[in-house]
C-alpha cells in the first residue's frame, strides 16, 4: 500500500546550518505530497505542498521538490533558525479524491543558537 | 476566521471507561476528518465523516465511533478505553476535494 518514510530524528544544527530532512513515498498513483510542521504543544500546520511531478512547494525559506524518478519529496532550508525547532512531518494524499492523508513518522528538528 | 476547533484540549480517562472528543471544523468547511498520534508517532487515519456519514475508515476497531451534525461538526467516541488509546487526536476538515485539509490543535486524551 502507499507509504511515507522520512529519515530518523532527532537533528540537530547550529543555527544557519543548511537543512535537509529526507522523504520518500510509494505509491500507486500520483498522489500530491505535503510538508506539514508540528510546534510542541501544538496541531499541525500545512508548510509546504506540491502536486505533480516537478512542482517546488516553497514556504518561509523551505522548499521540497516532488520527484516521481526517485518518488522523493526531500525537505530543504538554507539557513536554519532557533524559531524553526518543531518536528516535520512528510505526507501524501490524493486531493482530487479528498483521501485520507498518510504520514511519516515525523523527523525533530533540534537548532542550537 | 475560526479555524478548526477542538475540545477538551486535554482530558485523562480510566481504563474501560468512554470518552467523547469534539470538533468544530472551518467556516465553509464539510468533511470532518480524524487521526490519532500517539507518542513519538506520525498521525494515523481514523475515519472521515461528509454528509453526516462515514465515507472513509482506517484500521482501527469499533471501539472507535464518530458522527457528524447537519452543522458539519463532529464527534470522536471511544469506548472501553485502553491504555494505548492515550495519544493526541486530531481532528481536520476540508471544503470537499482539492482544497486540502486544515488541523485543529487537537485533544490529549491520557488513559491510566
Amino acid at each position: 500500500g502507499d507509504s511515507v518514510t522520512q529519515m530518523e530524528g532527532p537533528v540537530t544544527l547550529s543555527e544557519e546550518a543548511f537543512l535537509t530532512i529526507n522523504c520518500t513515498y510509494t505509491a500507486t498513483g500520483y498522489p500530491s505530497l505535503f510538508w506539514y510542521v508540528q510546534y510542541p504543544g501544538e496541531g499541525l500546520q500545512l508548510l509546504l505542498k506540491a502536486t505533480k511531478a516537478d512542482d517546488k512547494g516553497s514556504n518561509k525559506g523551505f522548499e521540497a521538490t516532488y520527484r516521481k524518478e526517485t518518488t522523493s519529496f526531500h525537505l530543504e532550508k538554507g539557513s536554519v533558525q532557533v524559531s524553526d525547532s518543531a518536528v516535520y512531518f512528510c505526507a501524501q494524499y490524493y486531493m482530487n479524491r479528498d483521501d485520507k492523508i498518510i504520514f511519516g513518522k515525523g523527523t525533530r528538528l533540534h537548532i542550537l543558537p | 476566521d475560526a479555524g478548526v476547533t477542538q475540545s477538551p484540549t486535554h482530558l485523562i480517562k480510566t481504563r474501560g471507561q468512554q470518552v467523547t472528543l469534539r470538533c468544530s471544523p472551518k467556516s465553509g468547511h464539510d468533511t470532518v476528518s480524524w487521526y490519532q498520534q500517539a507518542l513519538g508517532q506520525g498521525p494515523q487515519f481514523i475515519f472521515q465523516y461528509y454528509e453526516e456519514e462515514e465515507r472513509q475508515r482506517g484500521n482501527f476497531p469499533d471501539r472507535f465511533s464518530g458522527h457528524q451534525f447537519p452543522n458539519y461538526s463532529s464527534e470522536l467516541n471511544v469506548n472501553a478505553l485502553l491504555l494505548g488509546d492515550s495519544a493526541l487526536y486530531l481532528c481536520a476538515s476540508s471544503e470537499g476535494q482539492n482544497y486540502g485539509y486544515t488541523f485543529g490543535s487537537g485533544t490529549r486524551l491520557t488513559v491510566v
